[in-house]
């Protein structure tokens, strides 16, 4: 069990540019979660999929973040047109239908 | 919509002493609970979790935590800490609505001197 995978580990763009963060969930997890996590504002939710459809997305800003699960294998969270304050690290994690998560490494953007 | 408040941002103890992390919370219905650990670097890594019945849970490594109604509280504590508890724990709560969202503390960064 390989534990849940995130790539890349470190990501740097230019503002304006496009990123686009990857999950591969721990096999026969059926949700997905994306969490954001920065010094001011902590651990914050984006996003939640179960058996990849989209169940919440109430913490996606509505403006250049877009998230999907085109199977049950991967998540990919994408960010056009990177700002400065969208540099933080994204996290992903997995669970089977339940409260326990489990976390990959994450991924750590940073918009130049 | 559930809050929570870890009101300490950092613990520093020394090896062998015990520990109590605080962790209060803010919900009026049903409500799950969970500890995790942040490794300097790493993802969360959970420690245990508490929905109903006996409010002492043990979690890996030695810890427990213990859930009181009447205080909103979900404390963390180990008896006798490791120079390898050093990281920062995060207290999470997700209403018990079947969406399994988290809502996450601050975090307490623990420093244990060797």
């Amino acid at each position: 069990n390989a534990g849940v995978i995130q790539t890349p580990r470190h990501k740097v763009t230019g503002k304006g540019q496009e990123a686009t963060l990857w999950c591969e969930p721990i096999s026969g997890h059926s949700a997905v979660f994306w969490y954001r996590q920065t010094i001011v504002q902590g651990l914050e939710f984006l996003t939640y999929f179960r058996n990849q459809a989209p169940i919440d997305d109430s913490g996606m800003p509505k403006e250049r973040f877009s998230a999907q699960m085109p199977n049950q294998s991967h998540s990919t969270l994408k960010i056009q047109s990177t700002q400065p304050q969208d540099s933080a690290v994204y996290l992903c994690a997995s669970s089977l239908i339940s409260y326990e998560q489990y976390f990959g490494p994450g991924t750590r953007l940073t918009v130049l | 919509t559930q809050t929570v408040s870890q009101s300490d941002a950092h613990v520093t103890v020394f090896e062998g002493d015990s520990v109590e992390l605080r962790c209060n919370y803010s919900y009026g219905g049903s409500i799950y609970l969970s500890w995790y650990i942040q490794h300097h670097g790493h993802g969360l890594q959970f420690l245990l979790k508490y929905y109903s019945g006996n409010p002492v849970v043990q979690g890996v490594n030695g810890f427990e935590a213990e859930f009181s109604k009447s205080d909103s509280s979900f404390h963390l504590r180990k008896a006798s800490v490791h120079w390898s508890d050093s990281a920062v724990y995060f207290c999470a709560v997700s209403a018990n609505t079947g969406n399994y969202k988290y809502v996450f503390g601050a975090g307490t960064r623990l420093k244990v001197i060797a």
